[in-house]
Formats: structure tokens, C-alpha cells, sequence
């Protein structure tokens, strides 16, 4: 079965502090692996896109990295600012050619919240 | 350059009624998607049009959501009638193109939903 986990659900840090978000996933075929960001009251926005053959993708202070060898990710959030606290939500994509049109497999996403 | 536009950004209905939610792309996206977002749970896709045809309603309760968007550009989602489950955010998102996974989606604010 397709599917996208993320850990942990939620996640509270200090202002100023870094920290690690993780997915993974058991979707196949594989195609992209979208990290985005989805403020409080607002619709998802896109952080990073990687595809198979990328392992690192930057955005600023938003580090993402792939090992599409064991279907993990990770987005790594250096010096958090109190507008970081949001959900982030992990998005894997399958290839146009394995014949589905529903090819996003959404995950459950994290909570951070950065505290002054 | 203006973003998806959805209205209204909140409802609040009795079980058994009836409403329908508005969305207005982003301007020459040939994409159009429809997803309901459940508290703490990742956006799930209910329908996903390509200008006016339908491309993927394989999860859209069709026993009493209905969507449509004749003239290829605005859309609306109707539920009628709504039970309590349905209570959740439903968000618009559009992309330029029907390759849903290697075009980004653009996501509206959302409608929050909530079935008394």
C-alpha cells in the first residue's frame, strides 16, 4: 500500500534552535518528494521538490535530503524563528506512467511549534 | 500575480443541509483540485479536473458531494446533505499544467467547515 509517515506528530522547540523532521515512505514507483509548509488557517505552500536522482535540496534555512535507497526524508530547520510554527507536510509523487491520475500521497504532516 | 482565491472562509451548518463552496484559480492553470482536510490528518484529493473534464473523483463521496466547473476556470463543491464527518478544511489548489506531480499545486486558504 502507498503510504507517507511522518515523525514526529508534533514537536515544540526554542526559538533559535534547529531540529529534524522525518518521512517516510512506501510509495512505488517513486517520481518527486515535495516537503511544504502549511501555516494555521492558510493552504499548503511548497518548500523543496527533490527528485530520484537528488539527495539535498536547500530553501533558505530549510534543508531538505532524500535517500531514495530507503525511502526516507528529512527536513532540517536551522535556527527556527517563531514564524516557523506550522505544519509541515511531506508529498511523494508517482510517475505519470504507473497509471494512475491520483499520483500524490499526502502525509499526516508535523506540528512545530517555536516557542520566544 | 494573484493567488487561488476560495470564499467563503468559514461556514457553519446543522447536519442534513446543504452547502457549496467557491474557488477561482489561478489565472491560465489548466488544473484544477479539490481536497478535504481533516484535523491533524494530510490533505486527501476528492476531485481533480483538467480545464472542464474531470480527471480523478475516485474519492469524492458521490452520494452527496457534487463539484463542477463548466467554463474551465471557477469551480464549486457542494455537499448535500452533510453529515458530521464532514467537518473539515477544503482546500483548492491549481497548477499550470495536468502533470500534477512535477507542476507545483498552489493552494487556496481553504473553507473551514463545521457540520453541528
Amino acid at each position: 500500500k502507498n503510504q507517507v509517515e511522518q515523525s514526529p506528530q508534533s514537536l515544540i522547540i526554542l526559538e533559535g534552535k534547529n531540529c529534524t523532521l522525518q518521512c517516510n515512505y512506501t510509495v512505488s514507483p517513486f517520481s518527486n518528494l515535495r516537503w511544504y509548509k502549511q501555516d494555521t488557517g492558510r493552504g499548503p505552500v511548497s518548500l523543496t521538490i527533490m527528485t530520484f536522482s537528488e539527495n539535498t535540496k536547500s530553501n533558505g534555512r530549510y534543508t531538505a535530503t532524500l535517500d531514495a535507497d530507503t525511502k526516507q526524508s528529512s527536513l532540517h530547520i536551522t535556527a527556527s524563528q517563531l514564524s516557523d510554527s506550522a505544519s509541515y507536510i511531506c508529498v511523494v509523487t508517482r510517475p505519470e506512467s504507473s497509471g494512475s491520475a491520483r499520483q500524490l500521497t499526502f502525509g499526516s504532516g508535523t506540528q512545530l511549534t517555536v516557542l520566544p | 500575480e494573484a493567488g487561488v482565491a476560495q470564499s467563503p472562509r468559514y461556514k457553519i451548518i446543522e447536519k442534513r443541509q446543504s452547502v457549496a463552496f467557491w474557488c477561482n484559480p489561478i489565472s491560465g492553470h489548466a488544473t484544477l483540485y479539490w481536497y478535504q482536510q481533516i484535523l491533524g490528518q494530510g490533505p486527501k484529493l476528492l476531485i481533480q479536473f483538467q480545464n472542464n473534464g474531470v480527471v480523478d473523483d475516485s474519492q469524492l463521496p458521490k452520494d452527496r458531494f457534487s463539484a463542477e466547473r463548466l467554463k474551465g476556470v471557477d469551480s464549486t463543491l457542494k455537499i448535500q446533505p452533510a453529515k458530521l464527518e464532514d467537518s473539515a478544511v477544503y482546500l483548492c489548489a491549481s497548477s499550470l499544467s495536468p502533470r500534477g506531480g512535477y507542476q507545483t499545486q498552489y493552494f487556496g486558504p481553504g473553507t473551514r467547515l463545521l457540520v453541528l
